[in-house]
């Protein structure tokens, strides 16, 4: 069936330092794939996505990779501050029309320390 | 534009009772999907309505059903509660690719 397997499942940086979070995916027909951080007790938030008809894309400090080839799509967070510590979860889906379903990664608790 | 929204926050319910989780969309949006996020674990899809009908179905069994209202709110029925339903339940809509979630609703089986 679909699978999403994400890791690490935690990750501790310095402040200023880069972190890297790595999904990979099972099914191929896969077209869409987001990116959430979820901090303690509240909702997860859509940071950046990605779709299969792009590579890469970037926000400030935060960019996402796709390699459709290998199946896999990372989470790079640059010049990391306390404020970016919480789970982070990535997932893919294959949306059609006006249909789709997001399969999670188990999720990637990343703490920076000051 | 008030986002999406859950209602309970919490809940309490004993084994074999039923529950009924509220959600009403962000504006805009036409499409619900219901996730149940267990303890350090990742969301788990269990359906999706558009134009109110179930479009795409989880991994989840006949007791968790769901209806879609014609202004695109939602609502998540479980009957015969088990201990393992114990969990956050998560709304999300969306208009497109994009999904939006609520703050969840907490639901405790004794």
């Amino acid at each position: 069936g679909e699978n999403v397997e994400q890791h690490p499942s935690t990750l501790s940086v310095q402040e200023g330092d880069s972190a890297v979070i790595k999904c990979t995916y099972s099914d191929s027909a896969s077209n869409y794939f987001p990116w959430y951080k979820q901090e303690l007790g509240k909702r997860p938030q859509l940071i950046i996505d990605i779709r299969s008809n792009v590579g890469e894309k970037k926000d400030q400090r935060i960019a996402v990779t796709l390699n459709k080839t290998a199946k896999h799509f990372s989470l790079h967070i640059t010049e990391t501050q306390p404020e970016d510590s919480a789970v982070y979860f990535c997932a893919a889906s294959i949306w059609s029309g006006n249909t789709g379903k997001l399969i999670f990664g188990q999720g990637t608790t990343l703490q920076v320390k000051p | 534009d008030a986002g999406v929204t859950q209602s309970p926050t919490h809940l309490i319910k004993t084994r074999g009772q039923q529950v009924t989780l509220r959600c009403s969309p962000k504006s805009g949006h036409d499409t619900v999907s219901w996730y149940q996020q267990a303890l350090g674990q990742g969301p788990q899809f269990i359906f999706q309505y558009y134009e109110e009908e179930e479009r795409q179905r989880g991994n989840f069994p006949d007791r968790f059903s769901g209806h879609q209202f014609p202004n695109y709110s939602s609502e998540l029925n479980v009957n015969a509660l088990l201990l393992g339903d114990s969990a956050l339940y998560l709304c999300a809509s969306s208009r497109g690719e994009e999904a939006f979630f609520g703050q969840g609703t907490r639901l405790t089986v004794v």
